[in-house]
């Protein structure tokens, strides 16, 4: 079975970075698109970017260029979502997907406070 | 957002509703379109996929459609664990190619 489980809830000062991973199993990591998707407190889904796990190309959406980072490590079948300079509107949940019909992660509680 | 969703709809058990995602030629007039249900914080399920393919699973009280720039998302037979929030996505020539989501639709069952 096709899952993708996610680390644990992050808190942090505004500026800080997070870094979220979402692990895979139950299929060949490397087959399939990695997305983040985000929702912040009180809005709707937005999408964060897109990496290939077999490449390691990337692609933001524009609003988050410059501030988030994704990566992989293939021998672990882990994607990771780095942002950066964060502020208190980027708490939300965070989560990944493998592509855009595959299963979604079960979210990631990030939330920023001073 | 570039994809356009009635913020709310309601219905009482048994109707039917249907939810509209209003776009353009840059993204549902070129791309298909995907519909997800989110109850939060639990992670969005896909509903539809490829405009009006469903997948395993998904009872055939959703289905969808697609004509030129709009898409639509009907549930009959509508029951109280139907409610949610709706989104429909698709991609974006105007955006890099990038997946959009629509606002998004709170469906309340009265």
């Amino acid at each position: 079975q096709v899952q993708m489980s996610q680390s644990g809830a992050e808190v942090k000062k505004p500026g800080a970075t997070v870094r979220v991973s979402c692990s895979a199993s139950g299929y060949t990591f490397i087959n399939n698109d990695i997305n983040w998707v985000r929702q912040a407190t009180g809005q709707g889904l937005e999408w964060m970017g897109w990496m290939n796990p077999k490449s390691g190309n990337t692609g933001y959406a524009q609003r988050f260029q410059g501030r988030v980072t994704m990566t992989r490590d293939t021998s672990i079948g882990t994607a990771y979502m780095e942002l950066s300079n964060l502020t208190p509107d980027d708490t939300g949940i965070y989560y990944c997907a493998s592509g855009t019909i595959g299963p979604w992660g079960q979210g990631t509680q990030v939330t920023v406070t001073s | 957002s570039v994809l356009t969703q009635p913020p709310s709809t309601s219905g009482t058990p048994g109707q039917t509703v249907t939810i509209s995602c209003s776009g353009g030629n840059s993204n549902i007039g070129t791309y298909p379109v995907n519909w997800y249900q989110h109850v939060p914080p639990a992670a969005p399920k896909l509903l539809i996929f490829t405009d009006n393919q469903r997948p395993s699973g998904v009872p055939d009280r959703f289905s969808a459609s697609k004509s030129g720039t709009s898409a639509s998302l009907a549930i009959s037979g509508l029951q109280s664990d139907d409610e949610a929030d709706y989104y429909c996505a698709t991609w974006d020539d105007n955006l890099n190619g990038d997946w959009v989501f629509g606002g998004g639709t709170r469906l309340t069952v009265l």
